[in-house]
C-alpha cells in the first residue's frame, strides 16, 4: 500500500559524479516536493511541482535540478554532489497546496 | 516570508505525563498548521493539522489548539507512552502556497 515511493533507499557516490534520485506516487496528486533534511535540522524545500509547473526556492543552490515526466513521477538531479550535499532527501506530496503533504520514506545519500 | 519557532527544543516527560509543544508563526495570511512527527531514520508523519476556522482539534492522545490574534498554536501529548518519543515538527502553510515552513523540531522522550 505504499503511497510515496523513493529509490534507492540508500545512495553512494562520489564527490562530483552526478545522480539520480527518484520519487513514485499512486495518490495522483497535483503537487510533488523535494525537501532536503540534514541531521537534527527540519527538512528544507528545495522545490516543488505544481502539475508540470517548476517552482524553485530562491536559496537552492542551482547544482539541483529535477524532473517530472509525468503526475506519477519525479526525480532529483544532483549534477555535482558535494561533501555538504549528503544528507535525507525526502519527496512528498499534496493533492493541491496547501493541503496535506504525505512524505515517503527517503532516500539516504552519501559523498565519498 | 513565513517565519515558525518551536520550543522548546528538547522535552524530557515521563510515562504518563503530559507533554506541550509550542509554535509561533509570523504570517497572519497562514492558514494551516499541521504537525509531524519524526522517528529516528523515518520520514516525518502527519499526526495531526488544524486549520484557522478552528481554534481546537482532538484525535485520541493529541490535540492540537490554534490562537490566531496571538499567531501561535500548540500540540498537546496526553498520557505519553515510550512510543512517544521522537523529535515532532510545527509547520504554517497558506492554500495557494506550495510551501509548509516548519519549525526547528522538538526532540521528545519519554521515560518509562
Amino acid at each position: 500500500d505504499a503511497m510515496v515511493i523513493q529509490n534507492p533507499r540508500y545512495q553512494v557516490t562520489q564527490f562530483g559524479k552526478p545522480v539520480t534520485l527518484s520519487c513514485s506516487q499512486t495518490l495522483n496528486h497535483n503537487v510533488m516536493y523535494w525537501y532536503q533534511q540534514k541531521s537534527s535540522q527540519a527538512p528544507k524545500l528545495l522545490f516543488h511541482y505544481y502539475d508540470k509547473d517548476f517552482n524553485n526556492e530562491a536559496d537552492t543552490p542551482d547544482n539541483f535540478q529535477s524532473r517530472r515526466p509525468n503526475t506519477s513521477f519525479c526525480f532529483l538531479d544532483i549534477r555535482s554532489p558535494g561533501l555538504g550535499d549528503a544528507a535525507m532527501y525526502l519527496c512528498a506530496t499534496s493533492r493541491n497546496r496547501g493541503n496535506e503533504q504525505y512524505f515517503g520514506p527517503g532516500t539516504r545519500l552519501t559523498v565519498t | 516570508g513565513e517565519n515558525v519557532e518551536q520550543h522548546p527544543s528538547t522535552l524530557s516527560v515521563q510515562e504518563g505525563d503530559s507533554a506541550v509543544i509550542k509554535c509561533t508563526y509570523s504570517d497572519s495570511a497562514s492558514n494551516y498548521f499541521p504537525w509531524y512527527k519524526q522517528e529516528l531514520g523515518k520520514r516525518p508523519q502527519l499526526i495531526i493539522d488544524i486549520r484557522s476556522n478552528v481554534g481546537e482539534k482532538k484525535d485520541q492522545r493529541i490535540a492540537v489548539t490554534l490562537n490566531k490574534t496571538a499567531k501561535h498554536f500548540s500540540l498537546h501529548i496526553t498520557e505519553t507512552q515510550p512510543e512517544d518519543s521522537a523529535v515532532y515538527f510545527c509547520a504554517a502553510s497558506k492554500e495557494g502556497w506550495g510551501k509548509l515552513q516548519f519549525g526547528a523540531g522538538t526532540q521528545v522522550v519519554v521515560t518509562p
